[in-house]
């Protein structure tokens, strides 16, 4: 049973550019949620979301930012614009709706 | 305050040795709990959840006290392989977001 997945693992940008950050939850689960990690930082909550539903979004900047997971595919992040401040990790977490949540291998944005 | 409190540490410890880490939450109405591993630009891996009959698996054994709001992390026997940040990390309700604490850094040395 392969684990959560996310591609790409390490992403470039420049300013003004566009990011897209996908993840695969593991197999059977339907929650997907969102987390940044900032550098020297803990992971802050950003988004979770079911098939084709955004359940709580209340960490997610205002602007710039969206997220979705659609009925098929993969759970896409979405950073518009991106600036310095958006250079972080981004970790994906699945569930089944246990509590417990389970990390794909993040992707390291670095925005120039 | 932080919603989930931890000493950034680190904790330097000789193999062998046993090290306690401590949390603190602030939500009386989390319900769950879980210790958290993160190695150095990697994901973080469950650990172990946190009951509040206190449970062990192996060398490591984990109590929370709700009264107090506070979760312990014991570990027995220190191995080199547990270096690593170990994250308090707190849920409301199944389905709901993790809280993370900031982390406690173990350096284990030979």
């Amino acid at each position: 049973n392969a684990g959560v997945m996310q591609n790409p693992r390490h992403l470039v940008r420049r300013r003004g550019q566009e990011a897209r950050l996908r993840c695969s939850p593991m197999k059977g689960h339907s929650h997907v949620y969102w987390y940044r990690q900032l550098p020297e930082e803990g992971l802050k909550f950003m988004v979770y979301l079911q098939k084709e539903n955004i359940i709580d979004e209340s960490g997610m900047p205002k602007e710039r930012f969206s997220a979705e997971f659609p009925k098929e595919g993969p759970s896409i992040l979405r950073i518009q614009q991106v600036v310095r401040g958006d250079s972080a990790a981004y970790f994906c977490a699945s569930s089944p709706l246990a509590p417990e949540q389970f990390f794909g291998p993040g992707t390291r944005l670095t925005v120039l | 305050r932080k919603e989930v409190e931890q000493d950034p540490g680190p904790f330097n410890v000789p193999e062998g040795a046993t090290v306690a880490f401590n949390c603190t939450y602030s939500n009386s109405a989390s319900q769950s709990f879980f210790w958290y591993r993160q190695d150095c630009r990697k994901e973080p891996k469950l650990l172990m959840s946190v009951y509040s009959s206190g449970n062990e698996d192996g060398r490591f054994t984990a109590q929370l006290n709700r009264a107090s709001q506070y979760i312990s992390l014991l570990i027995r026997d220190s191995k080199l392989s547990d270096s690593a940040t170990y994250l308090c990390v707190v849920n409301a309700n199944a389905g709901n977001m993790l809280t993370f604490g900031g982390g406690t850094r173990l350096m284990v040395k030979p």
